[in-house]
């Protein structure tokens, strides 16, 4: 199994519905993270989340909120998804310190909003 | 803040030839660097990173990266590259001012022709 799991893996919405995409990890990790991939864009920080009680902004998070239900999960959510937020959305997990920079990543999730 | 510079989106290479991925990166403070791969349809994994000591880096799959902080530079390197090098890379770069949390480039993607 992996050790950091995404759900759905694709979904297909319409303009205004809301959508929670979830992740779980079994690495024991404190930190996770949510990114986005756009082609050409790289990736870019939506929130970050270093304990349960800890939950920051990214880059980009307009549009997005987050839940860290426990040390595995993290979930996040579209309010009201709109076509511009059409993307492959990673979570990733790590430990802290200078080791942060050492991701592990899910397979993502493909999010395609009409 | 930090950022990265990958100077190539794509690179097209035939088999068994040498390969280099080019990457500039700019920080105020010292820097831990890192090279993942995105093979198609998966996440990202980690190929390589620096945090310290030698400048010259080896990963996995005969890859191999030099930091050289006089140029900010963690250019990726293979003598030889195989049909099963094609993927997206992406370089990035985290520091204490950032939380250690990395900073992507726009990633660059090596096409193998046979």
């Amino acid at each position: 199994d992996a050790d950091v799991t995404q759900t759905p893996r694709n979904r297909i919405t319409k303009t205004g519905k809301r959508i929670m995409l979830e992740c779980s990890q079994t690495k024991g990790h404190d930190r996770m993270y949510w990114y986005r991939q756009d082609p050409g864009l790289g990736l870019r920080l939506i929130y970050y989340s270093f304990d349960v009680k800890d939950i920051n902004k990214g880059e980009i998070s307009d549009g997005y909120s987050v839940s860290r239900q426990a040390q595995a999960k993290f979930s996040l959510s579209l309010e009201s998804a709109i076509p511009n937020q059409t993307a492959l959305y990673f979570c990733a997990t790590s430990e802290g310190g200078v080791n942060t920079g050492e991701l592990f990543f899910g397979e993502g999730s493909r999010l395609t909003v009409l | 803040a930090q950022s990265v510079t990958q100077l190539d989106s794509q690179v097209p290479v035939f088999e068994e030839a040498p390969v280099e991925l080019r990457c500039n990166y700019s920080s105020s403070v010292s820097v831990y660097l890192f090279w993942y791969v995105q093979y198609p349809n998966q996440g990202l994994q980690l190929l390589l990173k620096y945090l310290s000591g030698s400048t010259l880096v080896k990963g996995i799959n005969g890859f191999e990266a030099e930091f050289n902080k006089s140029q900010t530079s963690f250019h990726l390197r293979k003598p030889s590259v195989h049909i099963s090098d094609t993927a997206e890379y992406f370089c990035a770069v985290s520091a204490s001012g950032g939380s250690y949390i990395p900073t992507f480039g726009r990633g660059t993607s090596l096409i193998v022709h046979p």
